[in-house]
């Protein structure tokens, strides 16, 4: 399996609080996502990364900021937690521009009550 | 990126071949057919791609139409284990992104 891991991997927090999610990889991939997934949903992008500091946003960004300061982290933020972002994220990676292969960690299950 | 579509859920009998269709009718001849599946509640996993021609490795086929606007996936002895959420996706040979729609659930039923 591919070097990648989610932390927590569980969190309950309450709305209008901070929350970070770390994703870390142990392979030098260039590329880095975010993703949430709903019940009845498929996957949704929220940022990816393509290097270090370079980031760009994805379909449902409103409400999350991430940040890349170094290769093997790539950080997703809540600035203030909403009900609405109860979901499960998942991080993945992919090594090179136009390779669709990519590797996803086992999710984090975020409830915001 | 091209926009897939596919059935929202197959049923296929265990030991059969299963097929599991994607239309990406507006595909460019610069974007790749990329497959994945997600097992309940696990992260989603990569299982094949193509271009133009039809690929096979250790888990599945995948044919690719001359027009390249649809593809199947085909898993030629469906088991149980396979069972799953099966995602098409497109992802053009200079992009980054990558974009998924809302797969198709494949239950394999004894």
């Amino acid at each position: 399996d591919a070097g990648i891991t989610q932390s927590p991997r569980h969190k309950v927090t309450e709305t209008g609080t901070p929350v970070t999610l770390r994703c870390h990889q142990t392979e030098n991939h260039r590329y880095m996502y975010w993703y949430r997934q709903d019940p009845g949903h498929g996957l949704r992008l929220i940022h990816y990364s393509y290097g270090v500091k370079d980031t760009d946003k994805g379909e449902v960004s409103d409400g999350y900021s991430v940040s890349r300061s170094k290769t093997e982290d790539f950080l997703l933020t809540l600035e203030s937690a909403t009900s609405s972002q109860t979901s499960v994220y998942f991080c993945a990676i992919s090594h090179r521009t136009g390779n669709g292969e990519a590797f996803f960690g086992q999710g984090t299950r975020l409830t915001v009550v | 990126d091209a926009k897939t579509t596919q059935p929202p859920s197959m049923d296929c009998a265990e030991g059969r071949a299963a097929n599991l269709p994607c239309n990406h009718s507006t595909i460019s001849g610069n974007e790749y057919v990329y497959w994945y599946r997600q097992i309940h509640s696990q992260g989603p996993q990569y299982i094949i791609h193509g271009l133009k021609n039809n690929e096979t490795n250790e888990m599945a086929s995948l044919i690719i139409t001359e027009d390249r606007k649809s593809s199947t996936l085909i898993l030629p002895h469906a088991t149980l284990r396979d069972t799953a959420v099966y995602y098409c996706i497109v992802v053009e040979t200079s992009g980054s992104r990558l974009t998924f729609g809302e797969g198709t659930q494949l239950t394999v039923n004894p």
